[in-house]
């Protein structure tokens, strides 16, 4: 298994409509959780950070975190087509003694007009 | 404020040809990494350096060294380039000393390709 998974997609939504995007980690003592979007051929940005059980909203963006299940997700309300790009969620694992960073392989989405 | 930045944008190596590829950020961050990303691959962390003075291998280290010049710069060297390592590469930093759990801010990526 993975340690951090995500569908690779394409994901395609109708413009106006909710994007719904999905990560699973393996680690149970994961405490934080990062969605990066990233535009072709620019680097990744934080688009938003998670750390507790539950939702947080930012925007058209709310990122839901169920460490239970250990999934982590981003929905995106009212989509834009300038929404369209890859999305890369980030978890912390815990690997060889320390904390590290790990990236899920991104879903692309495209949002069509 | 740059925040992270790289150079070269751009490079075009041959088979067993060396290089250094720098990265500098300007945000008094503890923590700095090189990532590198290949399609369906996500980010696979190379090296990473806690805080000035130490660095540690990740996920992809061989291939490549890594040197922390001060708290700014960190720097990565292909020694004798592989196509393997035909790829874009990003440095990144974070506040946090310990690395892994804070915000990383990354660097706008060199893309490398090796014939």
């Amino acid at each position: 298994q993975k340690e951090v998974e995500q569908n690779s997609g394409p994901l395609s939504v109708p413009e106006g409509a909710i994007a719904s995007l999905n990560c699973t980690y393996s680690d149970r003592g994961s405490q934080s959780f990062f969605w990066y979007r990233q535009y072709s051929g620019k680097s990744p940005e934080l688009i938003m950070s998670i750390y507790s059980n539950g939702d947080k909203e930012d925007g058209r963006f709310t990122a839901q975190l169920n460490k239970a299940s250990q999934y982590v997700s981003l929905l995106i309300r009212d989509s834009q087509p300038s929404d369209s790009a890859t999305y890369l969620c980030a978890v912390n694992i815990l690997i060889q003694g320390a904390q590290k960073l790990v990236f899920g392989q991104g879903t692309r989405l495209t949002i069509n007009p | 404020n740059a925040g992270v930045t790289q150079t070269p944008k751009f490079q075009v190596l041959k088979t067993g040809q060396s290089m250094t590829l720098q990265c500098a950020q300007d945000m008094n961050h503890n923590s700095m990494y090189w990532y590198r990303q290949d399609p369906g691959m996500g980010l696979r962390l190379i090296y990473y350096s806690a805080s000035e003075g130490t660095t540690d291998k990740g996920e992809v280290p061989n291939g490549y060294n890594v040197s922390r010049l001060n708290k700014r710069e960190f720097s990565l060297r292909l020694e004798s380039a592989a196509p393997s390592q035909t790829s874009v590469y990003f440095c990144a930093s974070s506040e946090a000393v310990g690395g892994g759990i804070e915000t990383q801010y990354f660097g706008p990526g060199t893309r490398l390709t090796v014939t």
